[in-house]
């Protein structure tokens, strides 16, 4: 079956640089999302991507948080300068179709470490 | 804005027994809601989904029934086994495309 993809497992970073979270969704999906999980709490949205640019986005998504699919098969979420508070756990998502009653496929997700 | 909650865990259980975790939403209009769980290490899979009132989600044994009166979805299953130790998250979708997920409720089932 196949399945949604996610690199690194685990990222380690120091406070202030910069760091890319790599995914690569199904592969006739059209629909792509990131949420996070900050440990012990529950899984939050952070934005959703259609046809090369972001369809919605939470509060949490800020300035310093962006997404891009740079070629046909990888979607990325850059954090510009990382803070001690984005230590967490990011799910990236994909469905073929939008609305409400579709099944987002999840990866088994990066853990990202702020040090 | 919508929202969703789950009974607090852990939830704890031998073998075999009778399982049910609480979910109840709050949303605007007719959401769609789902079950996902998240075994040790691993990511978010499907469980089961009822997209309009009075369906019933079901798989491996596990069910749930949309209920919009009492705007309910809770997950129940009949005789649980060690494997089905776990994390499970209740989730609506609804306008918007993103979802909205519930705290999660870990269960340990013993042998």
């Amino acid at each position: 079956e196949p399945e949604v993809t996610q690199t690194p497992s685990h990222q380690v970073t120091q406070m202030g640089q910069e760091v890319i979270l790599r995914c690569v969704p199904i592969s006739n999906h059209l629909y792509f999302y990131w949420y996070r999980q900050i440990l012990g709490q529950k899984v939050e949205f952070l934005v959703s991507f259609y046809n090369n640019e972001i369809s919605e986005k939470s509060e949490i998504f800020d300035d310093q948080f962006s997404v891009e699919r740079p070629d046909g098969s990888n979607f990325t979420l850059k954090i510009r300068s990382t803070k001690l508070e984005d230590s967490a756990m990011y799910f990236c998502a994909s469905n073929a179709q939008g609305g409400s009653n579709q099944p987002q496929h999840f990866g088994d997700g990066t853990r990202l470490s702020i040090l | 804005g919508d929202s969703v909650t789950q009974m607090e865990g852990p939830v704890t259980l031998s073998e075999e027994a009778f399982l049910t975790i609480n979910c109840t939403y709050t949303a605007t209009g007719y959401p769609s809601l789902f079950w996902y769980v998240q075994y040790p290490g691993e990511g978010l899979q499907l469980l089961l989904k009822a997209t309009k009132a009075d369906d019933k989600g079901s798989n491996k044994g596990f069910e749930a029934t949309y209920r919009k009166e009492t705007t309910s979805f809770h997950l129940e299953k009949g005789s649980v086994q060690v494997s089905d130790s776990a994390v499970y998250f209740c989730a609506l979708s609804g306008y918007g495309q993103n979802f909205v997920f519930g705290p999660g409720t870990r269960l340990s089932v013993l042998p």
